[in-house]
């Protein structure tokens, strides 16, 4: 069973550049977050996207956008990229459960960009 | 407002010497604390998930535990394979919608 992928695994861009970032989920799963992760630091929730939606976000500038497509799998764009953007890019995914209990998320790899 | 804190922010330990991590949180409407493992430049690995006060849960040398303000990592006997960076995340229900929100993390370094 495949668990979360993310593609690529490294990237450097250069400032005011744009970049897209790619995720296919866990097996089964329906719900993808967006969290970036600086040096030393805990991950920050970016968005998250359910039903090719985006459900909730967190304090990111919309230069920060996303999409999901119907086989569940999402794609994190920023745009006019700054120094500061430079960090682990990290995508979970999980399944809404109808309890209303935070479900499990399950983390891919990541995506390591550099911004120059 | 809500807030996570990790303490201590970095551990050494002796092979067989064992401690525990601290993750306090004031997070409203709690959902679950969720407990990751992270790697050097890997994704964090999930551990484990507490919904109540008094839960507790295990695997292998670690076990962890919640009070209504905090949870613990307990890690019994560790060996240098348990060397990595743990992370606890609350959840927190906003917006309509349960959010997790990280703390920093433990730095943990365990030396042979």
């Amino acid at each position: 069973d495949a668990g979360v992928t993310q593609s690529p695994t490294h990237l450097i861009k250069t400032r005011g550049q744009q970049v897209t970032l790619r995720c296919s989920p866990k097996s089964g799963h329906d719900t993808v977050s967006w969290y970036q992760q600086a040096l030393g630091q805990g991950p920050q929730f970016i968005f998250q996207y359910y039903e090719e939606e985006e459900r909730q976000r967190g304090n990111f500038p919309d230069r920060f956008s996303g999409h999901q497509f119907p086989n569940y799998s999402s794609e994190l764009n920023v745009n006019a990229l700054l120094l500061g953007d430079s960090a682990l890019y990290l995508c979970a995914s999980s399944l809404v459960v109808s309890t209303g209990a935070q479900e499990t998320q399950y983390f891919g790899p990541g995506t390591r960009l550099l911004v120059l | 407002e809500d807030q996570v804190t990790q303490s201590p922010e970095a551990l050494r330990l002796q092979e067989g010497e064992s401690s525990s991590l601290n993750c306090s949180y004031t997070v409203s409407g709690l959902r679950g604390l969720f407990w990751y493992r992270q790697d050097p430049g890997k994704g964090p690995e999930f551990l484990f998930t507490l919904y109540s006060a008094g839960e507790e849960k295990e695997k292998e040398r670690l076990k962890a535990t919640l009070t209504k303000k905090e949870s613990f990592l307990h890690i019994t006997a560790p060996k240098p394979e348990d060397s990595a960076t743990y992370l606890c995340a609350p959840s927190m229900f906003s917006g309509g919608y349960n959010k997790l929100i990280f703390g920093a993390g433990t730095r943990l370094a365990v030396h042979p």
